[in-house]
């Protein structure tokens, strides 16, 4: 079963706005990891959070964490259009080996 | 250089024929995976390698069969192609068989 689930589905934004992209999942998880997703490309990993943190930052990107809602947040903050992409948060199901599970995914517009 | 590469890029075949991707990764990790992303953006697990052990093999075909010569190669051998085949593969690797994963540009496989 679908493990991460990642809403808006879409989300259309002008430049310099922030953007909020939000997943929800179903089981425990040992982390939580978002992914960008360039049309026609690979998916490029953006951030890891661990089960026992609360939130991470890199760069323009914020993630949060809270396992008791089951759920996570990206905000990617003061967005360029070079931002355009597919989001992906991907979970561990609280397994051992691999097994990365992704959601589908929130588009991402940003316009100039 | 490619961290994780994979050929061909596009493949178009007609239905009952037997085809293969190839992947390499020269990050020197231990684990290697086959992504098959539907039309629809939805990213499923197909196969993780560890040490040249198959240790994921989830609802997928017997058709399908990963082949691994050695810990920097996975390749995707598929028989009897179906339309239903039709999708992107990524290819992808990680140092331990969970955290960041290092994605290929993804192979577009269309059956006609």
């Amino acid at each position: 079963s679908q493990q991460g689930e990642e809403d808006p589905q879409a989300l259309s934004i002008q430049e310099g706005e922030n953007a909020t992209m939000n997943c929800s999942y179903k089981t425990s998880i040992n982390n939580l990891q978002w992914y960008r997703q360039n049309s026609g490309r690979g998916l490029v990993h953006l951030i890891l959070i661990r089960s026992n943190e609360r939130e991470k930052h890199s760069g323009r990107l914020r993630v949060t964490l809270d396992t008791s809602k089951k759920s996570s947040s990206l905000l990617i903050t003061a967005s360029r259009a070079a931002d355009t992409a597919s989001y992906f948060c991907a979970t561990d199901g609280g397994g051992s080996q691999g097994n990365l599970i992704f959601g589908k995914g929130t588009k991402l517009s940003v316009k100039p | 250089d490619t961290a994780v590469s994979q050929t061909p890029k596009y493949l178009v075949t007609q239905m009952g024929n037997d085809k293969s991707i190839k992947c390499e990764q020269n990050l020197g990790h231990d684990t290697m995976y086959w992504y098959k992303q539907d039309s629809k953006k939805f990213l499923k697990i197909m196969f993780s390698y560890n040490n040249k052990e198959l240790i994921i093999n989830e609802t997928v075909p017997n058709r399908f069969s990963p082949k691994s010569p050695d810990k920097a190669h996975l390749n995707l051998h598929i028989n009897s192609l179906e339309l239903g085949d039709s999708a992107v593969y990524f290819c992808a690797s990680s140092r331990q068989g969970w955290g960041e994963l290092f994605f290929g540009e993804g192979s577009r496989l269309t059956v006609l």
